[in-house]
C-alpha cells in the first residue's frame, strides 16, 4: 500500500530552524516528482516546494524562497523540507504530496501524507 | 505568476440538486486543471486532473470542464457526504497555485 508518513513538527521559536522528513512505502520514491503543501489553521490549502524525481529541479512558493530548502535521498525514500528562519505565519500542518505519474513533473497530486503540524510561535 | 480565483467562496444547496463551481487562472493554463476535496480534519482527495478526467473510484455525479482560464466542477446531485471543500490548483508550471477554496454544505 502506498504510503507517506510526515515528522518532524512541533513548536519552535521564531527565527530558528526545524526539518520535515517524509518517508515514503509502496512505491518507488525516485520515480516521482514530489511537493510540500502546507495549510494553515482554519485555512486554504498553500503549495510550497517542488523536487524533481532526481532531485536536480527544484522551485519554491515566493513566501518562503531563500528560507525554506527541499530536498530527498532516493536511497532512504525519504523526502525533507529544511526550514529557516521561520516566523509565525509559516505555522500550518505541512504535507507533502506525489505526483500521480512516474516520471512526470507537470502532474496532479495523488497521494497525500497525513500531514506535520509546525506552530511558529514564542 | 498565474492567480486561481473560484467562485462561489461557499454555498448551500439541498441533497439531490446540481451543483457548479467555477475556477478561473488568470492567464491560459491548457487543461493543466486540478479538482481536490478535502472533507473536514481529512487530507486532500484527487477527484479530477486534465480538467475533466474523473480519478478512479470517484462517483460519477461528478464532472469537469473547460480549458485555457475557465473550468467548473458539477456535482450532478449533490449527497450528504460530499459536504467538504472543494479547490482547483493549476499544474502546469510552478508555482503549483491552489484556489481559494469553495466550501459545500447541505441546506
Amino acid at each position: 500500500q502506498v504510503h507517506l508518513v510526515e515528522s518532524g513538527g512541533g513548536v519552535v521559536q521564531p527565527g530558528r530552524s526545524l526539518r520535515l522528513s517524509c518517508a515514503a512505502s509502496g512505491f518507488t520514491l525516485s520515480s516521482y516528482t514530489m511537493h510540500w503543501v502546507r495549510q494553515a489553521p482554519g485555512k486554504g490549502l498553500e503549495w510550497v516546494a517542488v523536487i524533481s524525481n532526481d532531485g536536480s529541479n527544484k522551485y519554491y512558493a515566493d513566501s518562503v524562497k531563500g528560507r525554506f530548502t527541499i530536498s530527498r535521498d532516493n536511497s532512504k525514500s525519504t523526502l525533507y523540507l529544511q526550514m529557516n528562519s521561520l516566523r509565525p505565519e509559516d505555522t500550518a500542518v505541512y504535507s507533502c504530496a506525489r505526483v500521480t505519474s512516474a516520471g512526470r513533473w507537470s502532474d496532479a497530486f495523488d497521494i497525500w501524507g497525513q500531514g506535520s503540524m509546525v506552530t511558529v510561535s514564542s | 505568476d498565474i492567480q486561481m480565483t473560484q467562485s462561489p467562496s461557499s454555498l448551500s444547496a439541498s441533497v439531490g440538486d446540481r451543483v457548479t463551481i467555477t475556477c478561473r487562472a488568470s492567464q491560459g493554463i491548457s487543461n493543466y486543471l486540478a479538482w481536490y476535496q478535502q472533507k473536514s480534519g481529512k487530507v486532500p482527495k484527487l477527484l479530477m486532473s486534465a480538467a475533466s478526467t474523473l480519478q478512479s473510484g470517484v462517483p460519477s455525479r461528478f464532472s469537469g470542464s473547460g480549458s485555457g482560464t475557465d473550468f467548473t466542477l458539477t456535482i450532478s446531485s449533490l449527497q450528504p457526504e460530499d459536504v467538504a471543500t472543494y479547490y482547483c490548483q493549476k499544474y502546469n508550471s510552478a508555482p503549483f497555485t491552489f484556489g481559494p477554496g469553495t466550501n459545500v454544505d447541505i441546506k
